[in-house]
This record gives C-alpha cells, structure tokens and sequence, in this order.
C-alpha cells in the first residue's frame, strides 16, 4: 500500500511565523488528508482536497495538491504555541479509499 | 455529539499475556478503523470494518490479533499472546462511510508489553 510521506520530520519555528510541511505520495491518489495529532492524543482531521482540487483553505490553513508532483503542502499561517503538534497526510487511493499515512512532521512553535 | 470512546487508556502487561480493547464509534457511522501507531511513526491500518463486515485485514496479525463488531456498533481489537513489539497506541477511528474521506478518531489505548 502507498504511503504519503512528510517532510520535514521535524519544524521548529517562532510564534507569528509560517509553517510549511509537505507530503509526497506514490501513485494516483482519490483524495489526500492532513490530521493534527497533539502529545498524547487521537488524530484530528484538518482538511481534505480531492485528486481535482488544486488548493483549498481553512483559517490560517491551506492546502495545495500537485498531481504531476505526486505532492502536497501544508501552510499554516501566523502560527500560535497552541499549533505545536504532529502533522499527518494520509491519501487514498484505489477502490479501497483507506487513509494510509505518512510517518508525520512534528512542529514546534515558540513563544 | 458524542466522540469515538476507546478504553482503557492505557494498559501494562507482560509478554505472552492477553489484551483487549473497546472501541465504541460515533453513532451512525458506519464504517469502524483500528489502527496501531508505533512511537515516531504514523498509524498503519489493522482492521476495516464496513457495519459488521470486514472490508481489509490484510495488514492484521492474524495469528496473534483478532478484532470483531458485533451488531455494527462496538468493536474489541484483542492481542493474545502480546509480545514486546507491540508496544503501541491503539486507535479506533470511524466515519460515515468508506467514501466520505473524514476519520474520526479516539484518544487511544496505549499498551506497554514488558
């Protein structure tokens, strides 16, 4: 199964700065997800973009698909000490639509 | 409205020795994911449940894991005998269907083999 794949593995920023992460995958994809996993807690989903989407926005989110890339970013806007946690993508593909996910990028945001 | 509700939270036991956990999903949804999650790593897929059907266990230990939902709604994941790598974070997640993209996940239930 593919498996999407973060990079940075690790993002340490100051508060007020942006967070970039990116994800690749490895064959044609239904649709990608990114998910925020605080210390210690269950996965939460962020946002979804379908394999005809290009960039789509939630708050101080967006994400951007290229399919000719097999790859997709994260930017967080104006981070906050609260954005600190791990970030997941995970794509579906195929008939099976089972998210598989990325190792993950784990962000650090200052003070 | 209600989350996925996973217990225990965390549980200690020693190799060879059994485990169980509970997973109950938000209501309507049917579709039932276990997932294992190794420190550092991401989630890799056990078990898919479709209602009471299984749609993948392809990446399920079958000799050590089995995991059932009963009636559509809870589910027990349990591993017997546990060994050492199975220290992890279990993770039940649900969504509406197979389609509609957005997992729900709980807490999870982290499990420590010594």
């Amino acid at each position: 199964s593919q498996q999407g794949e973060e990079d940075p593995q690790a993002l340490s920023i100051q508060e007020g700065e942006n967070a970039t992460m990116n994800c690749s995958y490895k064959t044609s994809i239904n649709n990608l997800q990114w998910y925020r996993q605080n210390s210690g807690r269950g996965l939460v989903h962020l946002i979804l973009i379908r394999s005809n989407e290009r960039e789509k926005h939630s708050g101080r989110l967006r994400v951007t698909l290229d399919t000719s890339k097999k790859s997709s970013s994260l930017l967080i806007t104006a981070s906050r000490a609260a954005d600190t946690a791990s970030y997941f993508c995970a794509d579906t593909s195929g008939g099976s639509y089972i998210p598989t996910f990325g190792r993950g990028t784990s962000l650090i945001v200052h003070p | 409205e209600a989350g996925v509700a996973q217990s225990p939270r965390y549980k200690i036991i020693e190799k060879r020795q059994s485990v169980a956990f509970w997973c109950n999903p938000i209501s309507g949804h049917a579709t039932l994911y276990w997932y294992q999650q190794i420190l550092g790593q991401g989630p890799k897929l056990l078990i898919q449940f479709q209602n009471n059907g299984v749609v993948d266990d392809s990446q399920l230990p079958k000799d050590r894991f089995s995991a059932e939902r009963l009636k559509g709604v809870d589910s027990t994941l349990k591993i017997q005998p546990a060994k050492l790598e199975d220290s992890a974070v279990y993770l039940c997640a649900s969504s509406f269907d197979r389609y509609t993209g957005e997992l729900f996940f709980g807490e999870g239930s982290r499990l420590t083999v010594l």
